[in-house]
């Protein structure tokens, strides 16, 4: 069972802050990952996505990967009320349909 | 990033009808599409993957006969639920990846809450 493990949360920091997202990930063979956010009664939306050690800056948004300790996470520097929402790691496995698996997600608050 | 598009945003009928959820890629061609439910509070659960051209692959525990998925065009996947009972009230989201190798990613549509009463 490939898995993606996320902690539920909620997290919650103050406006302006720092919010550090983290996920883990069971299967090796890996090969990219993403960062999708999802408002109550919304669909996911895409973020940010890697697949390279280290890490991908994008505005306030920075996706760290470390494949040897099977380990993404994402930071949101000057974290906005605007910022709440879940935040769904998935993973994209190589195999015959290049399969997409979604963690549970974190809840995200950012208070003002 | 690439859109798609889900219809209906939302569907309410009586048990044992059929409803039908189209989803499309408006900007790209997508040869494979995904479809996700999602109960209150949970995360997505895969239903199954569209090939255009082929039979979908339903996930484990997907009755293939009760959730029919037809892929005709490479920008046209359908979920039909057939013969609703009140347990597949759900939110259900499709996708479709976009790219290829390292670049493809997944862009959802809007997703249809459904009701059965």
């Amino acid at each position: 069972q490939k898995e993606v493990e996320q902690n539920s949360g909620p997290l919650s920091v103050p406006e302006g802050a720092i919010a550090s997202l983290n996920c883990t990930y069971s299967d090796r063979g890996s090969q990219s990952f993403f960062w999708y956010r999802q408002y109550s009664g919304k669909s996911p939306e895409l973020i940010m996505f890697i697949y390279s050690n280290g890490d991908k800056e994008d505005g306030r948004f920075t996706a760290q990967l470390n494949k040897a300790s099977q380990y993404v996470s994402l930071l949101i520097r000057d974290s906005q009320p605007s910022d709440s929402a879940t935040y769904l790691c998935a993973v994209k496995e190589f195999d015959n349909f290049n399969k997409f698996y979604f963690g549970s997600g974190t809840k995200l608050n950012v208070k003002p | 990033g690439a859109v798609v598009s889900q219809h209906p945003s939302w569907v309410i009928c009586k048990s044992g009808t059929s409803v039908k959820i189209e989803c499309r890629s408006l900007d790209f061609q997508a040869t494979t599409m995904f479809w996700y439910r999602q109960f209150p509070k949970q995360s997505l659960m895969l239903m199954a993957t569209s090939n255009e051209g082929s039979k979908a692959t339903y996930e484990q525990g997907v009755e293939k006969d009760k959730f029919l998925i037809n892929h005709a065009s490479l920008t046209l996947s359908t979920l039909t639920v057939t013969s609703a009972h009140p347990e597949d009230s759900s939110f259900y989201i499709c996708s479709a990846s976009e790219g290829q190798g390292f670049n493809e990613k997944l862009f959802f549509g809007s997703g249809t809450q459904l009701s059965v009463l």
